[in-house]
Order: structure tokens, then C-alpha cells, then sequence
């Protein structure tokens, strides 16, 4: 059990476009999910916190109108990035939560061109 | 915010060896997870450890939180334990640094 499935896994986009990621809980409902970046060869940074039906929690440095966050059920969160530019290339990962810890999604490899 | 600290941050080990990982953070948490970042970056979880010592199979973790530090032992590598390794804490999940090990044959 505990499966999340992250989708893409790899997407190229060009500049000044806007990219959906999809993060589902396959057989677990998660109120709470999180979303993380990784720069190559770098650790994961928290981006913002998600929670069914309400708006998502932003970390100070993140931009909210740039990075589109909708939990719209217990078991799907969607990751916006709207106009993307060279710099957004990264690693994106997902992560839904239950009592057993903490289950992450295989990630998603942005390259904006 | 938590730091969260991880030593080595690079490890070359032989097929067989064992290794000893550490992460140190610097205030109390409620949770610690560790996790194996493989090559094609899934992240697997490990152990969810705020304390105590847990064993699986050839890998196990210890907490110690009065101290603010957790170890995670792998015993007899493989090299398809390569990778890196990621400890978290609290209910965010602040990273650590990360140790990349790497086995060879």
C-alpha cells in the first residue's frame, strides 16, 4: 500500500508556457500534501503545503501566482507552473501523508527551453 | 527554521562493507524519517523514527532526540543501495543535506 503516482515524469516546455503536474494517491486518502523541489545534486526544499478544499500554504520565497497549487480531492493535487522560464527547470516531487509517514510520488523532471 | 545536518556527505564503499550514516538537527522534533533517493530520484522511505532503534533487514536506525541525532546503519552493501540518503524532520519534512553512497562492485 502507500502508492503516489506522480505525473509527468518528464516534460519539456518552452519558455513562457504553463505546465500541469499531477500527484494522486492511489490507494490511501491524503488531506495533506506537500510539494518539493530539488535543484541537481541539492536537497529537497518544501514549496508549499496542500490541503482538500482550501487554499495551499506557500514557503516564504515561493511565488503563489507563479506556482498554482488546487487540491481538489482526497486523493489528487496539481502543481501549475504558469509561465515557466529557464530558471523553473528542476525536480519536482510530490508527497501525501498518513499515519505510516510520509510516501512520495517518482517526480517530475521540468526543462524549460 | 530546523537545521538539519548529514555527515559524510559523500561515502565509496566496496560490495560488502558496512557504513554508518548521521544526521544532527538542531532543535527537537516529533519526526524523523530517513529515506533512499535512488538514481532516477524515486524516494523510498525507510524508517519513521522520532526514537528509539528499528531494524529491516540489513538496514537499521537509531534516534537518539535528548541528543538531536539519528544514525542509520547499512550493513553488507549492495550496490544497488547507491544513492542518496535523506534524513527529515518534523511535520514538514526539513530535509537534511543528504549522503551520496556509492557501492562498487
Amino acid at each position: 500500500g502507500a502508492v503516489v503516482s506522480q505525473h509527468p515524469s518528464w516534460v519539456i516546455c518552452k519558455s513562457g508556457t504553463s505546465v500541469k503536474i499531477e500527484c494522486r494517491s492511489l490507494d490511501f486518502q491524503a488531506t495533506t500534501m506537500f510539494w518539493y523541489r530539488q535543484f541537481p545534486k541539492q536537497s529537497l526544499m518544501l514549496m508549499a503545503t496542500s490541503n482538500e478544499g482550501s487554499k495551499a500554504t506557500y514557503e516564504q520565497g515561493v511565488e503563489k501566482d507563479k506556482f498554482l497549487i488546487n487540491h481538489a480531492s482526497l486523493t489528487l493535487s496539481t502543481l501549475t507552473v504558469t509561465s515557466a522560464h529557464p530558471e523553473d527547470s528542476s525536480f519536482y516531487i510530490c508527497s501525501a501523508r498518513d499515519s505510516r509517514g510520509a510516501f512520495f510520488g517518482q517526480g517530475t523532471r521540468l526543462t524549460v527551453v | 527554521g530546523i537545521q538539519v545536518e548529514q555527515s559524510p556527505p559523500d561515502l565509496i564503499l566496496q560490495e560488502g562493507a558496512n557504513s554508518t550514516l548521521r544526521c544532527n538537527f538542531s532543535d527537537s522534533v516529533n519526526n524523523l524519517q530517513w529515506f533512499h533517493q535512488n538514481p532516477w530520484g524515486q524516494l523510498i522511505n525507510l524508517f519513521y523514527i522520532p526514537s528509539g532503534t528499528k531494524q529491516n533487514g540489513r538496514l537499521s536506525a537509531t534516534t537518539v532526540a535528548t541528543e538531536r541525532y539519528s544514525l542509520l546503519y547499512i550493513s553488507s552493501s549492495q550496490t544497488t543501495d547507491s544513492g542518496v540518503y535523506f534524513c527529515a524532520v518534523d511535520e514538514k519534512l526539513t530535509f537534511g543535506t543528504g549522503t551520496r553512497l556509492t557501492i562498487i562492485p
